[in-house]
């Protein structure tokens, strides 16, 4: 069945470092593609998304790009901050209309 | 615009006991979602609503937990009983579309525990 596999956490970094969070995923058909965040205390809430093969979603500073040859779409930030600690999951909206998450990554970005 | 509403944040209860979640979802969402999400993991799907009908319930263990949306608004889901491997985080999630490409909004959710 449709999965997706996210690099494990915690990952701790230094305010304006750069981020990579890698995603991959196992899908059928062509999924949208989604990431999720969710900062201390707060729901989570649509961080950004890509609809089909070549398309980057940005948002915050944030970006990710649909990769259909390599199955990704791995996270992006070149300068974080701070305010940027939460809980990243990446997902796939299948054609089916289900919404399948990661396990998540733990970010905490130091002064 | 308010957002997904869910209840209790919190609930304490013994083994065996009955429990329920209440959400309002976003006002015009056709499509409701429960997910589970234990800790440390992601949010793993229950069921999922469009309007009154349940599309999709195959992941939700039917011997204990059910839920409902009366009137396409509004859903309950509720365990009984509760067992101890059922503490974990219960999230509300609507859609305007719920054909995978649309965001999902999420409630706060409703932490259970089952002592």
């Amino acid at each position: 069945g449709d999965s997706v596999t996210q690099m494990e956490g915690p990952v701790t970094l230094s305010e304006e470092a750069f981020l990579t969070i890698n995603c991959t995923y196992t899908a059928t058909g062509y999924p949208s593609l989604f990431w999720y965040v969710q900062y201390p205390g707060e729901g989570l809430q649509l961080l950004l998304k890509a609809t089909k093969a070549d398309d980057k979603g940005s948002n915050k500073g944030f970006e990710a790009t649909y990769r259909k040859e390599t199955t990704s779409f791995h996270l992006e930030k070149g300068s974080v901050q701070v305010s940027d600690s939460a809980v990243y999951f990446c997902a796939l909206g299948n054609q089916g209309g289900k919404l399948i998450f990661g396990q998540g990554t733990e970010l905490s970005v130091k002064p | 615009e308010a957002g997904v509403v869910q209840s209790p944040r919190y609930k304490i209860i013994e083994k065996k006991q009955p429990v329920a979640f209440w959400c309002n979802p976003i006002s015009g969402h056709n499509t409701l979602y429960w997910y589970l999400q234990n800790l440390g993991q992601g949010p793993e799907l229950l069921i999922r609503y469009e309007n009154e009908e349940a599309v999709d319930d195959s992941q939700l263990p039917k011997d204990r937990f059910s839920a409902e949306r009366l009137k396409g608004v509004d859903s309950t889901l509720k365990i009984q009983p509760a067992e101890l491997g059922d503490s974990a985080v219960y999230l509300c999630a609507s859609s305007a579309s719920g054909d995978g490409t649309g965001e999902l909004f999420f409630g706060e959710g409703s932490r259970l525990t089952v002592l």
